[in-house]
């Protein structure tokens, strides 16, 4: 069964400051992978995915994220950090066409001024 | 850019009252999916549909729930009997079908079980 384990319920960086938000899956076939964030009493908007291909995946907003298979993880990472950041992300994984997704518990992410 | 939507935005019931919400999904999209949020808890899976029958469920999904997209458009999540414990966010979510491609979720219906 699919699993998805993020370090740090919540997360709080300077703005300018680098952003690295952890995700880590279990996965008994090569997962499908993704981040998700929610902005307060909004849904859920895709910032990126990984499915096949470059390990090093691009999103929206200047956020990036690395398929890193040996460990495990998918950590989502953005060089500085801007106050329109702030929001909570969930990392999510699928085990492939059509399946469900599987979502961690998410990490809030806090901008210091 | 088409996108999933939902109604209604918010829903107040009493405990007991059958509740139906409401998704559009985009519109060449195959796959149709139910999640739900329960406040500050992580987003879970309820149900998958496809080619009009459920294609996956979860535990959480027993047979207070059932789903029906009854005009090609629409997809309807009804809870027969609410509890308290059905207070929840519920998302709406769709995917196009391809290897490639992703699942698109609605703004969520808030659902207040009093």
């Amino acid at each position: 069964a699919q699993s998805v384990t993020q370090l740090g319920s919540h997360v709080s960086v300077s703005e300018g400051a680098l952003v690295l938000l952890r995700c880590n899956y279990s996965s008994s076939v090569p997962p499908y992978l993704f981040w998700y964030v929610q902005y307060p009493n909004q849904g859920l908007q895709l910032l990126l995915k990984y499915t096949t291909g470059a390990t090093l995946v691009k999103g929206i907003n200047g956020f990036e994220a690395e398929f890193k298979k040996s460990e495990t993880s998918f950590h989502l990472t953005k060089p500085s950090a801007h106050m329109s950041d702030a929001a909570e992300y969930f990392c999510a994984v699928s085990e492939g066409y059509g399946q469900n997704f599987v979502f961690g518990p998410g990490t809030r992410l806090s901008v210091l001024p | 850019e088409p996108e999933v939507t939902q109604t209604p935005s918010h829903q107040v019931t009493q405990m007991g009252q059958e509740v139906i919400l409401r998704c559009v999904p985009i519109s060449n999209h195959l796959y149709f999916y139910w999640y739900r949020q329960i406040l500050g808890q992580k987003v879970e899976f309820l149900v998958s549909f496809y080619n009009n029958e459920i294609s996956e469920k979860s535990e959480i999904f027993d047979d207070q729930f059932s789903v029906e997209r009854p005009d090609g458009s629409n997809f309807t999540l009804k809870i027969r009997s609410t509890k308290l414990e059905d207070s929840a966010m519920y998302f709406c979510a769709s995917r196009k079908g391809s290897v490639q491609e992703t699942q698109y979720f609605g703004p969520g219906t808030r659902l207040l079980v009093l």
